[in-house]
């Protein structure tokens, strides 16, 4: 069966410092691969998808990046965090249509 | 500006008894829509959908509804279970059958039912 890790599943950093969060998803191939982010008081938002590795699609212009090395691994950074990237971060995968499947998330404050 | 709107907070049920959550959206290109329900410390998991040619598909305890001429949809449960205490998300996408996901999510409803 398929599964979905998500590190760490929470975080406090300060302001100015950098943020890497890696998921990996676990038994399939080729997955489209997303991050979504829940801000307080806001639905999940689409932050990046991929449909394979390097190809990063970005749907909000902000502070953070994506990156897929790997086939089944998907990196969310910045450079340097804001206070508004504090938030709840979801990885998710996907394919052939299937629903969206997410992992447990990651809730950052950044302080 | 927030193309798929649930604006009730939350809810409290009895155990038993119907729970009727719904879901409002702008965007009439949406094709298919999707309920999701998130556990504490839990990423959401996929609950039931509906493609937007159906009026009504049904699950077991769920069913969801769609009014397309009101832009409403609504996920009812009955009976309603202390287990079904979650949030719940509607989501939805102009893109059913395209190459990627691109799910458009409301904030959320936060069932609570009362044993």
């Amino acid at each position: 069966s398929q599964t979905i890790h998500q590190w760490p599943a929470t975080l406090v950093q300060p302001v100015g410092s950098p943020l890497s969060l890696e998921c990996t998803v676990e038994g399939t191939s080729n997955p489209n691969l997303y991050w979504y982010r829940q801000a307080a008081g806001r639905g999940l938002q689409l932050l990046f998808y991929s449909v394979g590795i390097g190809q990063i699609s970005s749907e909000v212009p902000q502070n953070l990046s994506a990156s897929r090395p790997q086939d089944r691994q998907f990196i969310l950074s910045s450079k340097k965090l804001l206070l508004s990237d504090s938030g709840f971060y979801l990885c998710a995968w996907d394919r052939d249509n299937s629903p969206l499947h997410f992992g447990n998330g990651t809730r950052l404050t950044v302080t | 500006d927030q193309q798929v709107k649930q604006n009730s907070p939350s809810l409290s049920v009895q155990e038993g008894r119907i729970s009727i959550l719904n879901c409002d959206y702008t965007n009439s290109m949406f094709d298919y829509f999707l309920w999701y329900k998130k556990y504490p410390a839990e990423g959401p998991t996929f609950l039931i959908s509906i493609s937007s040619i159906k009026d009504k598909n049904e699950d077991g305890r769920f069913t969801v509804f769609l009014n397309k001429s009101a832009k409403h949809l609504s996920l009812h449960i009955v009976p309603s279970q202390p287990g079904d205490s979650a949030v719940y998300f509607c989501a939805a996408t102009t893109n059913y059958g395209g190459a990627t996901n691109k799910l458009i999510f409301g904030t959320g409803t936060l069932l609570a039912v009362q044993p």
